[in-house]
């Protein structure tokens, strides 16, 4: 299975935006970057998904490197409600058989008011 | 979380015991998960079922079962916990088929004593 590398942590101030980094590096032609946030004691929350061009929605924007190899979460003004674990995963376009993805332990963000 | 309900929100078991979690969908899905998250840790995939009569084995399958009787719902069952199986467990859906995103219940949190 294709892995990501995320930061453990990191901080942000309120109101200001938030470029949350993920490697990639084994990257699949078929592999769709996923972006799942979770808040304290919630289940994970979809945030959006790509496959090769950046994309946007009204939490945030995903901007993916031309190599695939990496791509970052993108919050454009970062407010307390944020404040959460941030998981980017990949999972495979193809077929059903590429389930066993794993989350990790994905980025925790801090927001700073 | 609206459209994946679990049941119970909250357990505690004795070593031993068995108990069903139970997970229901309004969206009309084929494809449903079961993770179980541990402190501080991502999620793992225990089982999925791709679609109604049919399940697979995830990550992590030892020491549960599971049930895919209509397209509807999915159980995750524990035949004879074990303290290992203290955890929070989340049910999922696809939605969006193979190229679709991830909706998760608000969790089941069981301590096994």
């Amino acid at each position: 299975d294709a892995k990501t590398t995320q930061p453990n942590s990191m901080e942000s101030n309120e109101e200001e935006p938030v470029h949350l980094p993920c490697n990639h590096s084994t990257i699949s032609g078929t592999d769709y970057i996923h972006w799942y946030r979770q808040l304290p004691s919630q289940g994970p929350e979809y945030v959006i998904h790509g496959l090769t061009s950046n994309v946007n929605n009204r939490m945030a924007s995903l901007a993916i490197a031309e190599d695939r190899k990496s791509s970052t979460l993108i919050l454009h003004r970062a407010t307390l409600r944020d404040a959460a674990v941030y998981y980017c995963i990949l999972r495979d376009g193809r077929d059903f058989g590429n389930e066993k993805l794993t989350f990790g332990t994905g980025t925790r963000l801090t927001i700073i008011p | 979380n609206a459209g994946v309900t679990q049941t119970p929100k909250f357990q505690v078991l004795k070593t031993g015991q068995s108990m069903t979690l139970q997970c229901a969908q309004d969206m009309n899905h084929n494809s449903m998960y079961w993770y179980r998250q541990d402190p501080g840790m991502g999620l793992r995939l225990i089982y999925y079922s791709a679609s109604e009569g049919t399940t697979d084995k995830g990550e992590v399958p030892n020491g549960y079962n599971v049930s895919r009787l209509n397209k509807r719902e999915f159980s995750l069952r524990l035949e004879s916990a074990a303290p290992s199986q203290t955890s929070v467990y989340f049910c999922a859906i696809l939605w969006g088929e193979l190229r679709g995103g991830y909706t998760f219940g608000s969790g089941t949190r069981l301590t096994v004593v």
